[in-house]
């Protein structure tokens, strides 16, 4: 089975930067995905990492190492809005339909 | 920028009645997926659909589930007897028919289920 973890909640300075960690074991690994989830609504698509290294998508970016099983998302220059959940998601490759398997999601506040 | 929809937001049943959630998927994705959300819990893969039939489902998807593509827009996800476990906000996804996992998923704005 796959074992995706990440903290629980984090807290940051609107402004600063925040780092989330991500680790996962899974077999048949076909790519990771970040999704930001503010409450009550659905998952928003953040980013996306199949090969080692660096994605950077304007002030969020995404790192994969696959040897490692890990991954973080980095969130630079903090907005208020930047409040919400943010979930690691595992492509499983099983049956060829790809469906993702979450992590419990890391809950950001961020403050003044 | 297309999306996908989802119909009702709100559900109330009773206990052992059944419930149909509607999704309309991104209009030239070939993927569609149920996933569920209890409050305060992860998100869980319920089942796969591709060309017309179920292609993966996980543990959750038991008999009391089904699915359903009954026109060329509408993919719907039937629970026959509902119990207090249902309970939960139900996302539908799509994704295009890219191969490998590089296609994402889109989510709908979830169907949010209250069995009494």
């Amino acid at each position: 089975g796959q074992n995706i973890d990440q903290p629980t909640e984090m807290t940051a300075t609107e402004g600063a930067i925040v780092q989330i960690n991500c680790t996962y074991q899974t077999s048949g690994f076909n790519g990771l995905f970040w999704y930001q989830q503010h409450a009550g609504e659905a998952p928003t698509f953040l980013s996306y990492n199949v090969l080692d290294g660096l994605e950077e998508k304007g002030r969020f970016s995404s790192f994969l190492s696959r040897s490692k099983g890990y991954s973080y998302l980095l969130l630079k220059e903090l907005q208020m809005k930047d409040s919400a959940s943010y979930l690691c998601a595992v492509s499983y490759s099983g049956a060829g339909s790809y469906q993702l398997t979450f992590g419990k999601g890391t809950k950001l506040s961020v403050i003044p | 920028e297309p999306e996908v929809t989802q119909t009702p937001s709100h559900q109330v049943t009773q206990m052992g009645q059944e419930v149909i959630l509607r999704c309309v998927p991104i209009s030239n994705h070939l993927y569609f997926y149920w996933y569920r959300q209890i409050l305060g819990q992860k998100v869980e893969f319920l089942v796969s659909f591709y060309n017309n039939e179920i292609s993966e489902k996980s543990e959750i998807f038991d008999d009391q589930f089904s699915v359903e593509r009954p026109d060329g827009s509408n993919f719907t996800l039937k629970i026959r007897s509902t119990k207090l476990e249902d309970s939960a906000m139900y996302f539908c996804a799509s994704r295009g028919s890219g191969t490998g996992g590089r296609e994402t998923q889109y989510f709908g704005p979830g169907t949010r289920l209250l069995v009494l």
